[in-house]
Order: C-alpha cells, then sequence, then structure tokens
C-alpha cells in the first residue's frame, strides 16, 4: 500500500486561492486512486472526489462539483485539491486516501489538512 | 442521492459486544466498508468487501451485509475500541460514507 503524506495547515482569507497536495510514497502510485474527502468541525466524512494520476481521470460528489478542482501530477507522485475563492464554510479538516486499481476501499489515508478561512 | 444511515451513537460496557449498523437501500448487493476514527486521527480501515479484516485489525471485529443492513460487530469491546465509526459504499462511480457512529465504552 501507499503511504500518503499531506501538506500542513493553511490559514486564508474568503476569497482566497489554495491549494493543498498529498504526496504518495512507498507503491506503485500508478496502480492507485486518489479521493479527497473532507471533515468539517465536529462532522462526519464528506466525498469530494477521485482521481486516477495515471490519466487525471477524474469523478466529482454532485456536492462539490465546481466548488474545487482536483488534480494530480504523477511524475512526483503527487495529487491535489484546489478553491478559487476560498468561503468560511471551506473551513475543514481535508483527508486524501488510496485506492487500488480495482478494490472498492480506502486503506492508506493521510494525516489530514486544516484549512481554517476566517476574515 | 444514495445515502447511508447510522445511529448517531452506541454505548457498551467493556467485555460487552457492539453492534453498529448501516442501513441503505438494498445495501447488501453493494460492498460495505468500515473506517474506524479515532478523536483527533486519520480514518483507519477496519474492515473490507462486508467481512474482510486487513491485516493488523483484531478478530474481535467482524462484519456482515444483507438486504438493506450491514452490520460491524465488535465482540469483547475494549476501551481502544472507543471511536466514531464510518460505513462506506459506492454508489455507481460515486462514494458514499454513513453519517458516523459514536461508540463510547464505559
Amino acid at each position: 500500500e501507499v503511504q500518503l503524506v499531506q501538506s500542513g495547515a493553511e490559514v486564508k482569507k474568503p476569497g482566497e486561492s489554495l491549494k493543498i497536495s498529498c504526496e504518495a510514497s512507498g507503491d506503485s502510485f500508478r496502480s492507485y486512486w486518489i479521493a479527497w474527502v473532507r471533515q468539517m468541525p465536529g462532522r462526519g466524512l464528506e466525498w469530494m472526489g477521485i482521481i486516477y494520476p495515471g490519466d487525471s481521470d477524474t469523478t466529482y460528489s454532485p456536492s462539490f462539483q465546481g466548488q474545487v478542482t482536483i488534480s494530480a501530477d504523477k511524475s512526483i507522485k503527487t495529487a491535489y485539491v484546489q478553491w478559487s475563492s476560498l468561503k468560511a464554510s471551506d473551513s475543514a479538516i481535508y483527508y486524501c486516501a488510496s485506492r487500488r486499481s480495482g478494490y472498492f476501499y480506502f486503506d492508506s489515508w493521510g494525516q489530514g489538512t486544516l484549512v481554517t478561512v476566517s476574515s | 442521492s444514495y445515502e447511508l444511515t447510522q445511529p448517531p451513537s452506541v454505548s457498551v460496557s467493556p467485555g460487552q459486544t457492539a453492534i453498529i449498523t448501516c442501513s441503505g437501500d438494498d445495501l447488501g448487493d453493494k460492498y460495505v466498508c468500515w473506517y474506524q476514527q479515532r478523536t483527533g486521527q486519520s480514518p483507519v480501515l477496519v474492515m473490507f468487501q462486508d467481512k474482510k479484516r486487513p491485516s493488523g485489525i483484531p478478530e474481535r471485529f467482524s462484519g456482515s451485509n444483507s438486504g438493506n443492513t450491514a452490520t460491524l460487530t465488535i465482540s469483547g469491546t475494549q476501551t481502544m475500541d472507543e471511536a466514531d465509526y464510518y460505513c462506506q459504499a459506492w454508489d455507481r462511480t460515486t462514494v458514499v460514507f454513513g453519517g458516523g457512529t459514536t461508540l463510547t465504552v464505559l
């Protein structure tokens, strides 16, 4: 399985842009899909979308379609999620998680990135 | 959109059996997995394909899925099992999480 290391905590103002990352190591990145999951304070897990870095095939949750952009750079084994204009309601912990092609569970999770959006 | 429903909380005494349910339309036709999330930590996979345990997950964890309900059972619950538990399934090409169940061991 891969190991996932996410970028550090961010503090931003409403309207600012942001891109956070998730770097994979250990196993063949090309065999894995990377998902992003949001967890708002005191709340449950929400699936945002998933990308296959091999060809950048991406599927978004309807709830997040148009709100974020998920991308990946397979050459550096890194996936990203970005916002063009943050809102206070984007404040949350964001996790990346991986699943192997052909399997339908996430067996490795990043440590989470705390995003705080406040004026 | 597809929904998975979990009870918000379950309480058990140490050594007892904890049963956490996850309900959804024809859920038995899908593979369900479960994640454990201790306070302040990332989720950890504790069950996949309904009833398979990843390596390192104690045998006291077991799972089943039939009809409209999947179940995560923890036999001989220990205080270290106190955590939030989330079920997860796929609806076509999208991932669905249950709302989560807080397991209290007291």
